[in-house]
């Protein structure tokens, strides 16, 4: 079993609509990060969560909502969405204090705003 | 506010030969990472460099690490091409990492 995973792998939804992407990693890691990759800007953070408390929201509009119920699962929550949304969008965990650690990267949901 | 530069953000070479991908970063840093992502893939880690002087090696790639310039390379030695993909660099600060735009880079034969 891969260490991070995300679902759905694709993603269509039209602007009005809300649903929900998931990942879950399985490394034992404290913190969990949101990343959005576009062909404009190739890799943004979006949210941080270490220890399962938010610490970190670089801007992101409101129609983006992170949820982290526990240490292993993060949830992006997404609702009225714009077609510059189109994305895909990555989920990483780490394990903060240990400073030769990378972050380990899931396989992305490609997100499509028709 | 940090910013991580990567150049050249292409890189098109041929088998065999050696090539030097460059990342600069605008204030103190932590550690710096290299990341490696392949087309419709998730991302890799490749290096961690903790340290100034730091140079670290895996097969044709190398990577090294000037704290003072806030310079990071990583040399491809040889290129082959399954060494074509994207590499990011990674720059930690406050705990936050902050990635280049990636260097795309083609092996031809």
């Amino acid at each position: 079993e891969t260490g991070v995973t995300q679902t759905p792998r694709h993603l269509v939804m039209g602007m009005t609509n809300k649903k929900s992407l998931k990942c879950e990693q399985h490394l034992g890691h404290n913190a969990m990060y949101w990343y959005k990759q576009s062909a404009k800007k190739p890799l943004e953070l979006m949210f941080v969560y270490n220890f399962k408390e938010q610490t970190e929201n670089n801007s992101v509009p409101s129609r983006f909502s992170p949820e982290c119920p526990n240490s292993s699962h993060l949830f992006l929550h997404l609702h009225t969405l714009q077609p510059e949304d189109s994305a895909l969008y990555l989920c990483a965990s780490s394990q903060r204090g240990h400073s030769n650690q990378p972050q380990h990267f899931g396989d992305g949901t490609r997100l499509s705003i028709l | 506010e940090l910013k991580v530069e990567q150049n050249p953000l292409f890189l098109s070479m041929q088998e065999g030969k050696n090539y030097t991908i460059y990342c600069n970063y605008s204030t103190t840093s932590d550690r710096l990472y290299w990341y490696r992502q392949d087309p419709g893939k998730s991302l890799e880690s490749l290096f961690v460099l903790l340290s100034n002087g730091a140079v670290k090696q895996e097969g044709r790639l190398m990577a090294s690490l000037d704290t003072k310039a806030r310079l990071s390379t990583l040399h491809i030695t040889a290129a082959v091409h399954d060494l074509s993909a994207t590499y990011f660099c990674a720059v930690d600060n406050a705990g936050k990492s902050t990635f280049g735009d990636g260097t795309t880079l083609t092996v031809k034969p």
